[in-house]
């Protein structure tokens, strides 16, 4: 099976622009997650998306934005990017049920550069 | 909050030289331990877990083991190889029935193993 996927692979973008980014969760995964990863740190979240509805947020504002659609993919949109917007964008996916439904699995990352 | 914290890297190991890399949490409830991988370039991969007290996580010649009453989940290896240099992250997921799962990661150690 393949695992998560993500795209683009790389993304350069101008301040004040808009972004979006995209993730494909494991097959039969239900459930979608985004972290931010700057360089050095440790992934910071984001959202998680469970059965297309929102069911968790981080501390990140309201420029941040994400959605998911009746396939479980889902999409991660930025809008007046920020030079600190510059980071590696994580997607993971969850298994549901027992004690699985706390496994995640990540996808390769969208690296996302702010000029 | 739920936090974590890893000791600091980078750590520089000879080959076949025992590794500990500690890792301690502050969460409440019962939440599940992980340990992560990121190799350069790459997004994370799950290496070990542990859903509950005392449950020892192993994979690949690397163990953890779930320590509530010292709050700790400390990886080790007995034997390093230059293949296992890469950044690892520790973190806690705590998740309920309604899908929502609050991760929360370490900031990462650099591990370096030299030939």
């Amino acid at each position: 099976d393949a695992g998560v996927t993500q795209s683009p692979t790389h993304l350069i973008k101008t301040r004040g622009q808009q972004v979006t980014l995209r993730c494909s969760p494991i097959s039969g995964h239900k459930s979608v997650s985004w972290y931010q990863q700057v360089l050095g740190q440790g992934p910071q979240f984001i959202f998680q998306y469970y059965e297309k509805e929102e069911r968790g947020r981080g501390n990140f504002p309201d420029r941040f934005s994400a959605r998911q659609f009746p396939n479980y993919s889902s999409e991660l949109n930025v809008n007046a990017l920020l030079l600190g917007d510059s980071a590696l964008y994580l997607c993971a996916s969850s298994p549901t049920g027992g004690t699985l439904q706390y496994e995640q699995y990540f996808g390769p990352g969208t690296r996302l550069t702010v000029t | 909050g739920d936090s974590v914290t890893q000791m600091e890297g980078p750590v520089t190991l000879s080959e076949e030289a025992f590794l500990t890399i500690n890792c301690t949490y502050t969460a409440t409830g019962y939440p599940s331990l992980f340990w992560y991988v990121q190799y350069p370039g790459e997004g994370l991969q799950l290496l070990l877990k542990a859903t509950k007290a005392d449950d020892k996580g192993s994979n690949k010649g690397f163990e953890a083991t779930y320590r509530k009453e010292t709050t700790s989940f400390h990886l080790e290896k007995g034997s390093v190889q230059v293949s296992d240099s890469a950044v690892y992250f520790c973190a806690l997921i705590r998740g309920n029935s309604g899908g929502y799962q609050k991760v929360t990661f370490g900031t990462g150690t650099k591990l370096q193993v030299i030939p």
